[in-house]
This record gives structure tokens, C-alpha cells and sequence, in this order.
């Protein structure tokens, strides 16, 4: 099976910078994903990454290490509606997703 | 294009009744996918089609469990014989496999069983 490892719960303030950490199993990997999940809503995809580095879209990069099985995502300039779970997902070699259990980062005032 | 469609979205039914679950996915999309959530849990892999070909089931699902696409486009997912431990939303989503796209995946909204 495939084990995906991140942090359970993290609180950060408006306005900061907050990295999300997540590590794989390298084996029969082919991606890896970040979706955001809003309580009570459906996961939307965030970022991917399938080559080593950082990848950035506005607020949000998402960085990959391939030889570490290591992943994370990174959010500045932290609003309120950040506020979610944030879900690493590994796919592997037959373009399966695997999702982690995900971070629940909770933004205070 | 309307998205991943799910019905029903909410299911209610008693021990040992069997449901079925209806997943509409996004027209060109190849790959559809189900998964199952608890609550603070992330999406747990159920099973996932390529077109209409069943490509893997989890090996922690029952034989109760049983999903189908057999048009290669809109899908079923069925439990027979409801637990109480059943009870989750179950996630549809859909995708597209292609060469040069990331084949991210397009949830729908989940049908949310409850098994008394």
C-alpha cells in the first residue's frame, strides 16, 4: 500500500506564511497533487507537481522531492478562508490517486 | 459543461438494505473514480475506471461493494446488505488521462449515507 504522512492540525494567523508537509512512498509514483477542502465540500485541486521544485500559483506553491518522497505546500498571506483541509494525494504509475488524511489549518484573527 | 453530477446526495436507510449510488461524470472525461470520507478523514480509494473497464478495486472493500460504468460514462456504485459502519460520504470524481494534462480530479458534491 501506499502511505501518505501529514500533520494533523495546524493553526496559523491572518496575513502569515504556513507549509503544509507531506511524504510518501516513492514507489510506482507519477504525481503528486494538492487539493483543498472546505468543511462540508468537495476537495478542488490546488496544485501538481511531477518534476523536483517549486511550482507557484498566487498565494499558493506547492514543492516536490523526488528522492526524499517529500512534498509541501506553502500559503502566504493567510486570509481567513484558508480556513480547510488540505489533502497531499500521491498518484502512482496507473494514474490511481492516493490521498493522505489530511491538515486541517485552522486561520485566526 | 456542469460538472460531476451525484445522486442521490442524501441516502438514509436501514441495516441490511441495499443502495445504489448514480455518478454523472464530466462528458470527455475517461477516468472516473470513487472514494469514501469520514469525518476528519481524507478521501479513501474505493475503485476507478478507465472508459468502462473496472482498472483496480481496493482490497479493503468487501465483495459487498460492487461498481459499474458500463457505458463508459455515468456510473453506479451498490452496497448490498448496509452496516452500520457504511455509513460516509461517498465521492465520485472524474478526470481526464491524456497526454500533457495533469489528470486532476473533478469531485462531485457525494451522496451521504447514513445506515441506522
Amino acid at each position: 500500500g501506499q502511505n501518505i504522512d501529514q500533520p494533523t492540525e495546524m493553526t496559523a494567523t491572518e496575513g502569515a506564511i504556513v507549509q503544509i508537509n507531506c511524504t510518501y512512498q516513492t514507489s510506482g509514483f507519477n504525481g503528486l497533487f494538492w487539493y483543498q477542502q472546505h468543511a462540508g465540500e468537495a476537495p478542488t485541486f490546488l496544485s501538481y507537481n511531477v518534476l523536483d521544485g517549486l511550482e507557484e500559483k498566487g498565494r499558493f506553491s506547492s514543492f516536490l522531492s523526488r528522492s526524499k518522497g517529500y512534498s509541501y505546500l506553502l500559503l502566504k498571506e493567510l486570509q481567513m478562508k484558508d480556513s480547510a483541509s488540505y489533502l497531499c494525494a500521491e498518484t502512482t504509475g496507473g494514474f490511481k490517486t492516493i490521498f493522505g488524511a489530511g491538515t486541517r489549518l485552522f486561520v485566526k484573527a | 459543461d456542469t460538472g460531476v453530477s451525484q445522486n442521490p446526495r442524501h441516502k438514509i436507510t436501514k441495516r441490511g438494505q441495499n443502495v445504489t449510488f448514480r455518478c454523472d461524470p464530466i462528458s470527455e472525461h475517461n477516468r472516473l473514480y470513487w472514494y469514501r470520507q469520514t469525518l476528519g478523514q481524507g478521501p479513501e480509494f474505493l475503485t476507478y475506471f478507465q472508459n468502462e473497464a473496472q482498472l483496480e478495486k481496493s482490497r479493503l472493500l468487501s465483495d459487498r461493494f460492487s461498481a459499474e460504468r458500463p457505458k463508459g460514462s455515468f456510473s453506479t456504485l451498490e452496497i448490498q446488505r448496509t452496516e452500520q459502519g457504511d455509513s460516509a460520504m461517498y465521492l465520485c470524481a472524474s478526470s481526464l488521462r491524456a497526454e500533457g494534462n495533469t489528470g486532476e480530479l473533478f469531485f462531485g458534491e457525494g451522496s451521504r449515507l447514513t445506515v441506522l
